[in-house]
């Protein structure tokens, strides 16, 4: 089985510019999870959705930041103007509706804002 | 600031030998698990002890819950190179979604060939 897809892998991009993440969820997962990774602070969750609804969101640092999860399998993570402090690895994760305290993670995209 | 905080923050040890981390957190718990990162990679669910329980096992994984201090350990038995990575406690709040993951900040650990 494919596990949780992301993409890109790697994404560089300049200052100002609009950067969008993708994820496509393990099929039969109805919970995904948008997480940031950095070296100062760590494994952040930004934003939840459980069944296409976004439930918590309060992770999102800024209005810059939006996430969409328009059927269950895609979402997306919008970065929009970027900045470089936005640079990290950008992580989706899902879990099933009946193992829901187990996470699969996808390999992460990096995000360089320069 | 984050719910767990690992400790020690990284550990080297010889192919063999057992590796102990610990996982200290500041709020009630339902349940906390452990995950590994390999280098450049996402994580990886390791094992899932719920607040009433003491102990677990899971091949050459053993976990501790201590509910009274708010800690967890991790102990790697006879490691292998291929158990290098970093390892993160993630706790699920009492108070907050089961969904819901907070954690820590993790510990890498070398395994020495």
């Amino acid at each position: 089985d494919a596990g949780v897809i992301q993409s890109p892998r790697h994404e560089v991009t300049e200052m100002g510019q609009e950067v969008t993440l993708r994820c496509k969820p393990i099929s039969g997962h109805n919970s995904l999870f948008w997480y940031r990774q950095t070296m100062m602070r760590g494994l952040e969750l930004l934003i939840y959705f459980n069944n296409n609804v976004p439930i918590d969101d309060s992770g999102m640092p800024e209005d810059r930041f939006s996430a969409k999860m328009p059927n269950a399998s895609f979402s997306t993570l919008k970065i929009q103007p970027s900045e470089p402090r936005d640079s990290a690895v950008y992580f989706c994760a899902s879990s099933s509706p009946t193992a829901y305290n187990e996470q699969f993670f996808g390999p992460g995209t990096r995000l360089t804002v320069l | 600031s984050q719910q767990g905080e690992e400790d020690p923050q990284a550990l080297s040890i010889q192919e063999g030998e057992n590796a102990t981390m610990n996982c200290s957190y500041k709020t009630s718990i339902n349940n906390l698990q452990w995950y590994r990162q390999n280098s450049g990679r996402g994580l990886v669910h390791l094992i899932l002890i719920r607040s009433n329980e003491r102990e677990k096992h899971s091949g050459r994984l053993r976990v501790t819950l201590d509910t009274s201090k708010k800690s967890s350990s991790l102990l790697i038995t006879a490691s292998r190179a291929a158990d290098t990575a970093s390892y993160f406690c993630a706790t699920v709040l009492s108070s907050g979604s089961a969904r819901q993951l907070t954690f820590g900040s993790g510990t890498q650990l070398t395994v020495l060939p």
